[in-house]
């Protein structure tokens, strides 16, 4: 089992560029959730899909953010006209979701976006 | 507002020394996981304990919910423990979002030789 895998590990866009990161959680998992990583804010929530369905997407950022769960096997993150300020480590993380206990989140080694 | 608190911010110890890390919520909650990341590394989630103690080998957490607090005792300390420790809770009647998770900003574990 290699764990949540996220493609691609760094990712260099211009300021307006589109950015696309990819998620592939865990088999069986039906939980996937993103959130970004800074320095400065920590770890911030952004979405959560549970069995593929949109659950709370309230830490997105309403304008250029948005995320797909097209089916069980993986989750993308569309960040349009990419500007500084989303320099982030993008991290995904999965969960068996079923009971309180199985409720542990596995991450992803998180993608790194850079906007120059 | 920072809804989830840690402290120290920062910890250097010696090798083989005990650590005690806390953590304390703004609002209460029924779910606290205790994560890792060492620089660069993926987050490793080390306990889910909602309350009361919990030991994984030299790891032991304990949480208190009515006082809004959760601690991780780390035993014997190794180099290899150095790394960053975060704290999480879920939002207690968030809904039907289950496992949104808040996280602290961490302590930065240092442990020398």
């Amino acid at each position: 089992n290699a764990g949540v895998i996220q493609t691609p590990r760094h990712k260099v866009t211009g300021k307006g560029q589109e950015a696309t990161l990819w998620c592939e959680p865990i088999s069986g998992h039906s939980a996937v959730f993103w959130y970004r990583q800074t320095i400065v804010q920590g770890l911030e929530f952004l979405t959560y899909f549970r069995n593929q369905a949109p659950i709370d997407d309230s830490g997105m950022p309403k304008e250029r953010f948005s995320a797909q769960m097209p089916n069980q096997s993986h989750s993308t993150l569309k960040i349009q006209s990419t500007q500084p300020q989303d320099s982030a480590v993008y991290l995904c993380a999965s969960s068996l979701d079923r009971d309180r206990e199985a409720e542990r989140l596995f991450f992803g080694h998180g993608t790194k976006l850079s906007v120059l | 507002e920072q809804q989830v608190q840690q402290s120290p911010a920062s910890l250097v110890l010696q090798e083989a020394e005990n650590a005690e890390l806390q953590c304390s919520f703004s609002i209460f909650t029924n779910q606290v996981q205790w994560f890792y990341q060492r620089p660069g590394g993926r987050l490793v989630s080390l306990l889910y304990n909602p309350s009361g103690t919990k030991q994984s080998g030299r790891l032991t957490s304990t949480t208190v919910i009515k006082e809004r607090r959760s601690s991780l005792h780390i035993s014997s300390s190794q180099i290899t423990d150095s790394g960053t420790y975060l704290c999480a809770m879920e939002r207690t009647g968030y809904g039907s979002s289950g496992n949104k998770l808040i996280f602290g900003i961490g302590t930065l574990l240092s442990v020398k030789p």
